[in-house]
């Protein structure tokens, strides 16, 4: 069975500091995407880092980077330099059935989301 | 370029009615999925669609049903409604199943 877990319901920061958003995943399918998307209090759910299950390398976008550990089945989101905007719910998803638009079992699986707020 | 685009923003129905829900992708996006978001359950697959075709259905009752036109541009349905069904309503769309998702900002329903 497909899961993604976030046991961080809730999380403070202090501006300027940086913070780490803790995702784990199970599969048992090879190929898959975990994707990290803030949703402020407006509704919409912004796409901020993807990993694939074979990237070998941790992705990175600006001020956010995916702390990949494969073994673990952690995904964890780093944010450096946290600013005030960032207060949001995070959540971590997981997109089984990679790429492939013939296979009709493919379906985003999100954790619970974590709420960071972020301290002046 | 135009995101996801959700219309409408929200909507209060009662109990018993039906409601349509509408989703735009971005252009050129094919795949267009349904997820419902409540402080319950949080965020849940409805369905899936990709060229005017259902590929993939969550575990929610009939009641919810939706449909892709040629345009990509979907909707989704929701028959007899019940309280339980506030929540709100996303839609992403996606030019590849699997990869690059944009969400729209989403509908979001009451039920009185």
């Amino acid at each position: 069975a497909q899961k993604i877990t976030q046991t961080q319901p809730g999380m403070f920061v202090q501006e300027k500091e940086a913070v780490t958003l803790d995702c784990t995943y199970d599969t048992s399918d090879p190929s898959y995407g975990l994707f990290w998307y803030k949703q402020p209090s407006s509704g919409e759910m912004i796409f901020l880092i993807y990993q694939g299950s074979y990237d070998q390398q941790n992705a990175t976008e600006g001020r956010y980077s995916l702390n990949f550990q494969k073994a673990r089945k952690s995904a964890n989101l780093v944010i450096s330099a946290s600013q005030l905007g960032d207060s949001a719910m995070y959540f971590c998803a997981m997109f089984v059935g990679f790429k492939s638009s013939s296979n009709t079992g493919n379906q985003f699986y999100f954790g619970t989301g974590t709420s960071l707020t972020v301290i002046p | 370029k135009a995101g996801v685009t959700q219309t409408p923003r929200y909507l209060i129905k009662t109990r018993g009615q039906q409601v349509t829900l509408s989703c735009s992708p971005i252009s050129g996006h094919r795949s267009v999925s349904w997820y419902q978001q409540t402080p319950g359950q949080g965020l849940q697959f409805l369905f899936e669609y990709f060229s005017e075709t259902q590929r993939n259905k969550g575990n929610f009752p009939g009641r919810f049903s939706g449909r892709q036109f040629s345009n990509s541009r979907s909707e989704m349905n929701v028959s007899t409604l019940e309280l339980g069904d506030s929540a709100l309503y996303l839609c992403a769309s996606s030019f590849i199943v699997g990869y690059g998702y944009t969400f729209g900002s989403g509908t979001r329903l009451t039920v009185v």
